[in-house]
């Protein structure tokens, strides 16, 4: 089965500074997504993009966060300056066509801020 | 969005089967049914979909009744392998936004 990969597994940072967290999403799909986990906590969604654009965001993705797909292959997650309540596991998904379709999941990249 | 109610946690045994119901009294016209395995420190893994009455596939069923209010993931003859965190979702197709509940924790037992 194609794979969502994730990189780097594991990113530790100290407050303040900026992430670049990379995924690689499935090659034919145009829908991308970033989730990220609290330990012991929901599933929580941060935003969606399609054609080269944020389609849809939540609360959590402040101005703090953006992604961009540099390429055609690669799609990140930036935050600016990191809080230590972004310290969390985060996931990227993609899929064929939107919500509606199944959603592959990569890894997750676990970020921990210090 | 509808949102979705599920059992905190359920356990069971090896070799039984497992049912996990989920309401969504909300559940609009347009929204589809999707259920997801997750388990520690891993991503979310798609297992089925429906829109109506019952969809099979290899590793499950799920039953949605005709007002379409709740629905059912049913495993057949679990194994260790399927404890996990099992999350019941409802979304229209043509949104980009597919929210999680606080899901089902699954306990298998030998």
């Amino acid at each position: 089965e194609p794979e969502v990969t994730q990189t780097p597994s594991h990113q530790v940072t100290q407050m303040g500074q900026e992430v670049i967290l990379r995924c690689v999403p499935i090659s034919n799909h145009l829908y991308f997504y970033w989730y990220r986990q609290i330990l012991g906590q929901k599933v929580e969604f941060l935003v969606s993009f399609y054609n080269n654009e944020i389609s849809e965001k939540s609360e959590i993705f402040d101005d703090q966060f953006s992604v961009e797909r540099p390429d055609g292959s690669n799609f990140t997650l930036k935050i600016r300056s990191t809080k230590l309540e972004d310290s969390a596991m985060y996931f990227c998904a993609s899929s064929e066509g939107g919500t509606g379709e199944k959603l592959f999941f990569g890894s997750g990249t676990q970020l921990s801020v210090l | 969005l509808a949102k979705t109610t599920q059992p905190i946690s359920m356990d069971s045994y090896e070799g039984q089967e497992v049912n996990i119901t989920c309401s969504h009294n909300n559940i609009a016209t347009n929204d589809y049914i999707t259920w997801y395995q997750q388990f520690p420190s891993q991503g979310p893994r798609f297992i089925i979909q429906g829109y109506k009455t019952k969809v099979t596939n290899e590793v499950a069923s799920l039953f949605i009744p005709a007002d379409r209010k709740s629905s059912t993931l049913s495993l057949p003859r679990v194994s260790l392998s399927d404890t996990a965190v099992y999350y019941c979702l409802v979304g229209a197709p043509n949104t980009d936004k597919l929210i999680f509940g606080t899901g089902t924790r699954l306990q298998v037992f030998p």
